[in-house]
């Protein structure tokens, strides 16, 4: 069946350092990928919709200067979390519907510890 | 707004009950919605699909039932065993996207 990756499953880094995220849909081609956001013991938020050649929408609340989506293939959606804090440290979960039907496929999530 | 809410939070049972996990959400207008499982640290694994148009779907020992007019959906898993431990998590997609609005979850926790 379809997959879905994200690499890195985990990252650490500094306070002020950028982080990059990506997602991939292995088998199958998405002009649109989604990202959300878990917090520990908490359920996932929906962050914003990646579409393939054009911006990114973002939820509200989210900063898309901070959170910054690139979708660059049909293929792969990049999740860049630009001078990350610790309130950033989260599960970050991506997914993308297959075209033509309502089947949605989750990545596996990246795991960001802000120290 | 869509909001989605699971009774209960937590549940602990003996292994072999039968249980019923909870979903309720605020607006009917719904795409479709999904239930999935999450263990710790861990990603998603999509155990139900339910259609708008449908009123239930099944695999294995999962039951998943869908009253869109009440905003309401149950998760019936039968002859629970210690390794359906888990969070359950319910989502629906708004209607015409397949933006996903998850609840809040309900951890399992099934007793050998």
């Amino acid at each position: 069946g379809a997959v879905v990756s994200q690499h890195p499953s985990w990252v650490i880094c500094k306070s002020g350092t950028s982080v990059k995220i990506e997602c991939r849909s292995l088998d199958f081609q998405a002009t649109t990928m989604f990202w959300y956001r878990q917090f520990p013991k908490q359920s996932l938020m929906l962050m914003a919709t990646s579409n393939e050649g054009s911006k990114a929408t973002y939820e509200q609340g989210v900063e898309k200067d901070k959170f910054l989506i690139n979708h660059a293939s049909l293929t792969l959606s990049t999740l860049t979390v630009t001078s990350a804090h610790p309130e950033d440290s989260s599960f970050y979960i991506c997914s993308a519907p297959t075209g033509g039907t309502d089947t949605q496929y989750f990545g596996p999530g990246t795991r960001l510890t802000v120290l | 707004k869509q909001e989605v809410t699971q009774i209960p939070a937590a549940l602990s049972v003996p292994e072999g009950e039968n249980l019923v996990l909870n979903c309720s959400f605020t607006d009917s207008a719904i795409y479709n919605l999904q239930w999935f499982r999450q263990d710790p640290g861990k990603g998603l694994t999509s155990l139900l699909l339910i259609q708008s148009s449908q009123r239930e779907q099944t695999s294995g020992r999962l039951n998943a039932s869908l009253d869109k007019s009440s905003g309401r959906s149950t998760l019936y898993i039968a002859a629970s065993q210690p390794g359906d431990s888990a969070t359950y998590l319910c989502a629906v997609a708004t209607s015409g996207t397949y933006k996903y609005i998850f609840g809040t979850g309900t951890r399992l926790k099934v007793l050998a």
